[in-house]
């Protein structure tokens, strides 16, 4: 069946570096995709979304970059903080449903 | 802006007890889901509602489990009888949806540990 699923399980950054995390999905017609932040105890928290139409969205220290001829997307965070340690998630909305993928594990390190 | 509350936080309970979840979602939001997490599945879809009206239930695990929401605030999710496989987070998701895609946006999570 269709699914997303994540390159790496885990990601060990230096503060202050950027990061980069990835994600391949499957779903051709996929026009919809959205990466999430998940601390630990608590919900996915929205970071960014992309749109099919767009190869790359900004955001505040994000940014995403969508390739649709290799269905591949990636999620980078500039000047990693110690707050950006997480479980980030792409999920790709088909309609309604989201596909979430395994998650990477982001750790800062001091 | 209050985001999506669910109550409890946690709920620990025996094997066998019936468990209600809670779950009111953002104001203005018309669609509502609910999500189980666990360490081996990940997160998955467990209903979808839309207008209050339950649109998609086929991630419901069993009978055992079932899902209300009388109104555009309310949604409660109900484990009868449960069991210890039922431990996991379950998760509340709100949205707007319309004709241009919007995320959804989750809330904290009740930790359900059954006994």
């Amino acid at each position: 069946g269709e699914s997303v699923g994540l390159h790496l399980p885990t990601l060990s950054v230096q503060e202050g570096d950027n990061s980069i995390i990835n994600c391949a999905y499957s779903n051709s017609a996929s026009d919809y995709f959205i990466w999430y932040k998940q601390e630990s105890g608590k919900g996915p928290q929205f970071i960014i979304d992309i749109r099919s139409n767009m190869d790359k969205r900004q955001g505040q220290r994000v940014t995403v970059l969508l390739n649709k001829t290799v269905k591949h997307l990636s999620l980078q965070i500039a000047a990693t903080q110690p707050g950006d340690s997480a479980v980030y998630f792409c999920a790709e909305n088909g309609n309604y449903k989201l596909s979430f993928g395994a998650g990477t594990t982001v750790t800062v390190r001091a | 802006d209050a985001g999506v509350i669910q109550s409890p936080r946690h709920e620990v309970t025996e094997m066998g007890q019936e468990v209600t979840l809670r779950c009111k979602p953002i104001s203005g939001h018309n669609s509502l889901f609910w999500y189980r997490q666990t360490m081996m599945r990940g997160l998955e879809l467990l209903i979808y509602f839309n207008n209050n009206v339950p649109i998609d239930d086929s991630g419901m695990p069993e009978d055992r489990f079932s899902a209300k929401m009388p109104n555009a605030s309310f949604s409660t999710l109900k484990i009868q009888p449960s069991e210890p496989r039922d431990s996991a987070v379950y998760f509340c998701a709100s949205m707007i949806q319309g004709s241009s895609n919007q995320p959804q946006h989750f809330g904290d999570g009740t930790r359900l540990s059954i006994l």
